[in-house]
């Protein structure tokens, strides 16, 4: 498997613009999550979703910011307007709830390699 | 809610030394996992050691081990004979009920 891909890698944009991140998760893992990296924040979780629906999205900072996955191999993150302080690196994750494998409950994320979005 | 604290912004060890990097977190829950992630400048986020709450032997991974005290809540990073490579943010990371909630980061330097 390619893992969790993202696009594009990096996007610089204008203030007032509209922006579309894209996520492909791992097949078969049923969670997706959408985190946002800051130097002030860290890593702050906007929106998840479970069997494509979400779940809990009081992470998105306002009304600019929304999420859909329309079906179990994408989703979108798009911010509408966007303003200068949305700058950050954005990061889709994905994972199966627990599995047993053997003797042992195997959890564990994994990552994307994130989209560094600057709004100039 | 759950928080994870890192308390160490900077940490930085000798090539081949040893280094501890310190969490702490606060959760009512019995049953959790914790995480230690990887972040070199590259930005990829790359999973470096896992433990069970419920599995009472600290997990260890090749040169990475970790100290897991569960009424402590305590979770430390130990990483022995550090390679240059080593050198990126670190991040402990708890999940619950509830998606990863992750500390602030340690930024580890290895010097040559």
């Amino acid at each position: 498997d390619a893992g969790v891909i993202q696009s594009p890698r990096h996007e610089v944009t204008e203030m007032g613009q509209e922006v579309t991140l894209r996520c492909k998760p791992i097949s078969g893992h049923d969670y997706l999550f959408w985190y946002r990296q800051t130097m002030m924040r860290g890593l702050e979780l906007l929106i998840y979703f479970n069997n494509n629906v979400p779940i809990d999205d009081s992470g998105m900072p306002e009304d600019r910011f929304s999420a859909k996955m329309p079906n179990a191999s994408f989703s979108t993150l798009k911010i509408q307007p966007s303003e200068p302080r949305d700058s950050a690196v954005y990061f889709c994750a994905s994972s199966l709830a627990p599995v047993l494998q053997g003797a042992e409950l195997v959890y564990g994320y994994t990552f994307g390699s994130g989209t560094r979005l600057t709004v100039v | 809610a759950q928080t994870v604290t890192q308390s160490q912004p900077e940490m930085s060890v000798q090539e081949a030394e040893t280094v501890t990097l310190s969490c702490t977190y606060d959760t009512s829950e019995s049953d959790y996992y914790l995480f230690w992630y990887k972040q070199p400048p590259s930005r990829q986020m790359i999973l470096v050691i896992r433990q069970e709450a419920y599995k009472q032997q600290n997990a260890t991974e090749n040169r990475f081990s970790v100290n897991f005290q569960k009424a402590a809540k305590s979770f430390s990073l130990k990483i022995s004979d550090s390679q240059l490579g080593d050198a990126a943010m670190y991040f402990c990371a708890f999940s619950g009920n509830t998606p990863l909630v992750f500390g602030k980061g340690t930024r580890l330097s290895v010097i040559a």
